[in-house]
């Protein structure tokens, strides 16, 4: 069974202050996809990671993908009230031929505080 | 493009209460899933369909029923309503291929009292 973890699952920031979320699965994947929700609201897509060692930017969101460690990273940078949300990651279970479905980490909730 | 829409936006239901949840996307997607998402757990996948006329179970099926005769539409049926179905439910769907990428609809809250 494919298992998601996230950490840390909440996560209280000071605006300005830089900061990792972690998130590791326990099967072999090269996808990795990165969602923010904000309160109340739907789940929208960030980031897709597709390579072992792949890495985007948006703003202050950086993330990045390691799969000999089952590792992806959400690196902020500099954060700021705008970013509080809950973020999710979620992996491919292979093989991917004949499975179409993401397993989700329980989420990490992120406040910024001025 | 609406994307997913999702209907209704809330539903209280009393206990054995039967509901039908709506989801409807205008991407052309073959593939659309239904989620379940309850405080502090994430998301569990209830069921899903790789085209019209194929659905298949997700992780927590038990209380639910899925049908698809169109590639638009994914409706979520809830037979004989339970205290343990009040959640929030996402319908989504994607291409899957070349990645699996998700787009969500704007989700329903269900309550069962």
């Amino acid at each position: 069974e494919l298992k998601v973890e996230q950490n840390p699952l909440f996560l209280s920031m000071q605006e300005g202050k830089n900061y990792t979320i972690y998130c590791n699965y326990s099967t072999t994947s090269d996808r990795l996809y990165w969602y923010r929700q904000d309160p109340g609201k739907s789940l929208e897509s960030l980031f897709v990671l597709l390579s072992n060692g792949a890495v985007k930017q948006e703003g202050r969101l950086m993330a990045s993908l390691d799969t000999k460690a089952r590792l992806s990273t959400l690196h902020i940078t500099a954060a700021v009230h705008d970013l509080s949300a809950t973020y999710f990651c979620a992996v491919d279970k292979p093989p991917r031929g004949s499975n179409y479905k993401l397993t989700f980490g329980k989420g990490t909730l992120l406040t910024v505080n001025p | 493009n609406a994307g997913v829409t999702q209907t209704p936006k809330f539903r209280i239901l009393k206990i054995g209460q039967s509901m039908t949840l709506q989801c409807t996307q205008d991407m052309n997607h073959n593939y659309m899933y239904w989620y379940r998402q309850d405080p502090g757990m994430g998301l569990k996948l209830i069921y899903y369909s790789v085209g019209a006329g194929i659905t298949d179970k997700g992780e927590v099926p038990n209380g639910y029923n899925v049908s698809r005769s169109t590639t638009e539409d994914f409706p979520l049926r809830l037979e004989l309503a339970a205290p343990s179905q009040t959640s929030v439910y996402f319908c989504a769907s994607g291409r899957a291929l070349p990645y699996n990428e998700q787009f969500f609809g704007p989700g329903t809250r269900l309550t069962v009292l």
